[in-house]
């Protein structure tokens, strides 16, 4: 199975309101990244946090990371219609981040 | 500054054919990395190259090479197609090794008949 494992594999939610998506790993890592993808079309970087850090934010998103459960955490606050896409974490494979695995994604659908 | 740009965008090979894809990194940027994504397997990663070098290597057959040349532009060949090799091919660039963020290209849409 993929390290970087997210859910709910698919969420859908009203304009307004927050999103959260999970994800968990199975490795030790020295830091986790968030990626957004538009359909069928190129990845965009979101947040990068490191094992030392518990929590980060980006405008309307904010990270968490607990390294003792292996896990991470998405919100996205006020979500937007243009919010509509897939998540995905990524963590190192091999030690540096030119190496990522993926996990499956999360594909979230803001209503407007 | 420019972003990592991916040629061609699409593309339609037939069973047994060969291909080669194209990825110009960020200016500056000395890493090149591959990823093919599929719906049943997701993102995979294939392939590093770091000043002209290939540094790491992902769990895939000798079918699928590449190279990087001296101004960091790198190239994928995908060699005896497969149905299973149609995806979208991503490259991602980035400035070093270590804890750095990787901006990827728009992709490559392959799709073997």
């Amino acid at each position: 199975s993929q390290q970087g494992e997210e859910d709910p594999q698919a969420l859908s939610i009203q304009e307004g309101e927050n999103a959260t998506m999970n994800c968990s790993y199975k490795t030790s890592i020295n830091n986790l990244q968030w990626y957004r993808q538009n359909s069928g079309r190129g990845l965009v970087h979101l947040i990068l946090i490191r094992s030392n850090e518990r929590e980060k934010h980006s405008g309307r998103l904010r990270v968490t990371l607990d390294t003792s459960k292996k896990s991470s955490s998405l919100l996205i606050t006020a979500s937007r219609a243009a919010d509509t896409a897939s998540y995905f974490c990524a963590t190192p494979r091999t030690g540096d981040n030119n190496d990522m695995r993926f996990g499956a994604g999360t594909r979230l659908t803001v209503k407007p | 500054k420019a972003g990592v740009t991916q040629t061609p965008r699409y593309l339609i090979k037939t069973r047994g054919q060969q291909v080669t894809l194209s990825c110009s990194p960020i200016s500056g940027h000395r890493s090149v990395s591959w990823y093919q994504q599929t719906p049943g397997q997701g993102l995979q990663f294939l392939f590093e190259y770091f000043s002209e070098t290939q540094r790491n290597k992902g769990n895939f057959p000798g079918r699928f090479s590449g190279r990087q040349f001296s101004n960091s532009r790198s190239e994928m060949n995908v060699s005896t197609l497969e149905l299973g090799d149609s995806a979208l091919y991503l490259c991602a660039s980035s400035s070093g090794t270590g804890i750095h963020e990787q901006f990827f290209g728009p992709g490559t849409r392959l799709t073997v008949l």
